[in-house]
């Protein structure tokens, strides 16, 4: 069983589209993240949800829409694509306790990653 | 400044080598720090965490500097496995942690 899985592994759209990207997670953990790997690999956080409560929101265009309908999902929808967007997003989540440093508590687990080209 | 730093490389070192990472970060509130590796195309995976006094699996070491604010990474006797790119993370405990990735080094192992 994949414990982080996210939906669609490639995808390729035209500018101007909307999309969605799915993510589930099967570890039990509070928080979930979505983070942006550019060209240059620079792994990037854009959000963060804890208990389906938006916790961290990075300096990200309003076309980015998280939804969380619950912990053990996250989903990134993605308005009026840029060219600028294509890079690969991965999910991520861990089980963080608010405010406390856990050894290993704080380790992430990747999704594979979702592959987003525009065109 | 950059929140994690890193030389991208990449370093090219033949089998059997020992290379060494620094990564530094500006935050002195720092409070975790963890090295992951990712592979071409893949997702990044937890290598191991980096403890105060230094801490060893196999292999690797990684290395904390509070002082000057700079986590270490030694690879000995380098296998044609270790070729990936290792990232520096570091948490900001803030109510909620924030990881932050360094930009990551590459490293290419040779026969």
């Amino acid at each position: 069983d994949t414990a982080v899985s996210q939906t669609p592994k490639y995808l390729v759209t035209q500018m101007g589209n909307d999309k969605s990207i799915k993510c589930e997670q099967n570890l039990g953990h509070d928080t979930m993240y979505w983070y942006k790997q550019d060209s240059k690999k620079f792994l990037k956080i854009m959000f963060s949800y804890n208990n389906k409560e938006l916790i961290i929101n990075e300096t990200v265009p309003n076309r980015f829409s998280p939804k969380s309908p619950d912990k053990a999902h996250l989903n990134l929808h993605i308005n009026s694509l840029e060219l600028g967007d294509s890079a690969v997003y991965f999910c991520a989540s861990s089980q963080d306790v608010p405010g406390r440093a856990l050894s290993g508590a704080n380790v992430l687990t990747f999704g594979a990653g979702s592959r987003l080209t525009v065109l | 400044r950059k929140e994690v730093e890193q030389d991208p490389g990449p370093f090219n070192v033949p089998e059997g080598a020992t290379v060494a990472f620094n990564c530094t970060y500006s935050n002195s509130a720092s409070q975790s720090f963890f090295w992951y590796r990712q592979d071409c195309r893949k997702e990044p995976k937890l290598l191991m965490s980096v403890y105060s006094s230094g801490n060893e699996d196999g292999r690797f070491t990684a290395q904390l500097n509070r002082a000057s604010q700079y986590i270490s990474l030694l690879i000995r006797d380098s296998k044609l496995s270790d070729s990936a790119t290792y990232l520096c993370v570091v948490i900001l405990h803030t109510g909620f942690q924030k990881l932050v990735f360094g930009t990551g080094t590459r490293l290419l192992v040779s026969p």
